[in-house]
C-alpha cells in the first residue's frame, strides 16, 4: 500500500525566511497530493494541492512542487510570518489505494520573531 | 459556508463505558472518513465510507470499534468498551469523490476523547 514519509518533523525558521517541507511517496499510481495546515487545537485545513499532471503550483506565499519520477513533493513557504506557525501534513492519494489518502507524519513549523 | 460538524466536541468517560461520536458530512459529499490523532501516531485513518458503504476499516480495532452510516447525513463511530489508550482526538472528514477524479477532504472540528 501507499506510504508517505515527511521531513523534517520539526522546523524552526526566522520570520521572513523561507521554509521547505519535503515528502516522498511509494505508490507510483498516486495522482493527488494535498497539504494541510493544523493550528493548535484546530482541525486540519487544506492550504494547497497539486495533481500529477502539474509540476508546480503557487498561491501567494505558498508553492508546491512535484517530481513524479523521483516520487517526491515539497511545500515551500516564503516570507514566513508568525501565523505560519502550525503543524503541516502532506498526503498522497492514488487509485491503487482505493482513493484512500495517506498522510505524512507532520512537520511542526515554528517561526522565530 | 458548508462545514463538517461533529458531536460531542469533548467527551470524558470512564474505562469500560460506551462512547458514540457523530459526524454530519457536508451535504452532497459521498465519502466520509474517520481519523484518530494522537501525539505519538499522528493522523491515523480508521475507516471510510463511499455512498454509505464501508470501503476500508482496516485501521480500526475490530473488537471494540464500529463505524456506521445510518443515512447520508450521519456517520457514527462507536467504542465499546472504551480503554484509556483510546484517548485521542477523533476527526471526521468528508469529500466528493467522482469517478476518475479526486476532491478535497474537509475536516470536522474533532471530538476530544478522554478515557479515565
Amino acid at each position: 500500500g501507499e506510504n508517505v514519509e515527511q521531513h523534517p518533523s520539526t522546523l524552526s525558521v526566522q520570520e521572513g525566511d523561507s521554509a521547505v517541507i519535503k515528502c516522498t511517496y511509494s505508490d507510483s499510481a498516486s495522482n493527488y497530493f494535498p497539504w494541510y495546515k493544523q493550528e493548535l487545537g484546530k482541525r486540519p485545513q487544506l492550504i494547497i494541492d497539486i495533481r500529477s499532471n502539474v509540476g508546480e503550483k503557487k498561491d501567494q506565499r505558498i508553492a508546491v512542487t512535484l517530481n513524479k519520477t523521483a516520487k517526491h513533493f515539497s511545500l515551500h513557504i516564503t516570507e514566513t510570518q508568525p501565523e505560519d506557525s502550525a503543524v503541516y501534513f502532506c498526503a498522497a492519494l492514488g487509485y491503487s489505494s482505493a482513493s484512500k489518502i495517506i498522510f505524512g507524519s507532520g512537520t511542526r513549523l515554528s517561526i522565530r520573531p | 459556508d458548508a462545514r463538517v460538524t461533529q458531536t460531542p466536541r469533548d467527551k470524558v468517560t470512564e474505562m469500560g463505558q460506551e462512547v458514540t461520536m457523530r459526524c454530519q458530512p457536508i451535504l452532497g459529499h459521498n465519502t466520509v472518513f474517520w481519523y484518530r490523532q494522537t501525539m505519538m501516531q499522528g493522523l491515523e485513518l480508521l475507516a471510510y465510507f463511499r455512498n454509505r458503504a464501508p470501503l476500508d476499516d482496516s485501521g480500526m480495532p475490530k473488537d471494540r470499534f464500529s463505524a456506521e452510516m445510518p443515512d447520508a447525513t450521519l456517520a457514527t463511530l462507536k467504542i465499546q468498551p472504551s480503554e484509556p489508550r483510546d484517548s485521542a482526538v477523533y476527526f471526521c472528514a468528508s469529500a466528493l469523490l467522482t469517478s476518475g477524479d479526486t476532491d478535497t477532504q474537509y475536516f470536522g472540528p474533532g471530538t476530544r476523547l478522554t478515557v479515565l
